[in-house]
């Protein structure tokens, strides 16, 4: 199964400042059709996961286009520009590429400071 | 408005079975590939099983293989997990999910639903 490793697993954050969170995967994201399904998920307290980015960089409808994401092969990045009280939760990469089993990272937490 | 909308959860003791359900409205549910997700408390997701728009590909986690067991009825919009020989490391809260139509294989989820708790306890 192919690991996904996220850094840090908590990231503390001054509102208005930007975060940046890491995902790492034990082998390339690369499938045979050139796409990469790395994809970014936002779990506010109490809430399901919703998806923000699919395919390393493609953001969802009605996401802020203060995230972003980006990255290829094995090394990824979700970016906020400037973090919002609202943006408090568990951030979680996952690939689709080699699956079964569809796997996620650890999660990384989201605070404001 | 994708809508799904899981059912069936509760408190069950180790060896038991339970059914999940999820209704699924706001799109053609026939069309799409299904899943089911778990997430332990405190912990990450875990992808358990999927099934295909026909239901003639399913696939499951080793953890569960033999265990459980997906279906889904399209006539009625509805995705099923039955559960059988259930373990305390089962407990978890239940999503339905549904995969992202890619025209690939591969893939990921695109919406989720509001979960159903499952709990498994003496």
């Amino acid at each position: 199964d192919v690991v996904m490793t996220q850094s840090p697993l908590s990231l503390p954050v001054t509102l208005g400042q930007p975060a940046s969170i890491s995902c790492r995967s034990s082998q390339s994201l690369v499938y045979s059709d050139g796409n990469t399904y790395l994809s970014w998920f936002q779990q506010r307290p109490g809430q399901s996961p919703r998806r923000l980015i699919y395919k390393v960089s493609n953001r969802d409808s009605g996401v802020p286009d203060r995230f972003s994401g980006s990255g290829s092969g094995t090394d990824f990045t979700l970016k906020i520009s400037r973090v919002e009280a609202e943006d408090v939760g568990v951030y979680y990469c996952m690939q689709g590429t080699h699956w079964p089993p569809w796997t996620f990272g650890q999660g990384t937490k989201v605070e404001i400071k | 408005e994708v809508q799904l909308v899981e059912s069936g959860g509760g408190l069950v003791q180790p060896g038991g079975s339970l059914r999940l359900s999820c209704a699924a409205s706001g799109f053609t549910f026939s069309s799409y590939s299904m899943n089911w997700v778990r997430q332990a408390p405190g912990k990450g997701p875990e992808w358990v099983s999927y099934i295909n728009s026909g239901s003639n590909i399913i696939y499951y986690a080793d953890s569960v293989k033999g265990r459980f067991t997906i279906s889904r009825d399209n006539a009625k919009n509805s995705l099923y997990l039955q559960m059988n020989s259930l373990r305390d490391e089962d407990t978890a809260v239940y999503y339905c999910a549904r995969k992202a139509r890619t025209g690939a294989v591969a893939g990921t989820v695109d919406y989720w639903g509001q979960g159903s708790l499952v709990t498994v306890s003496s």
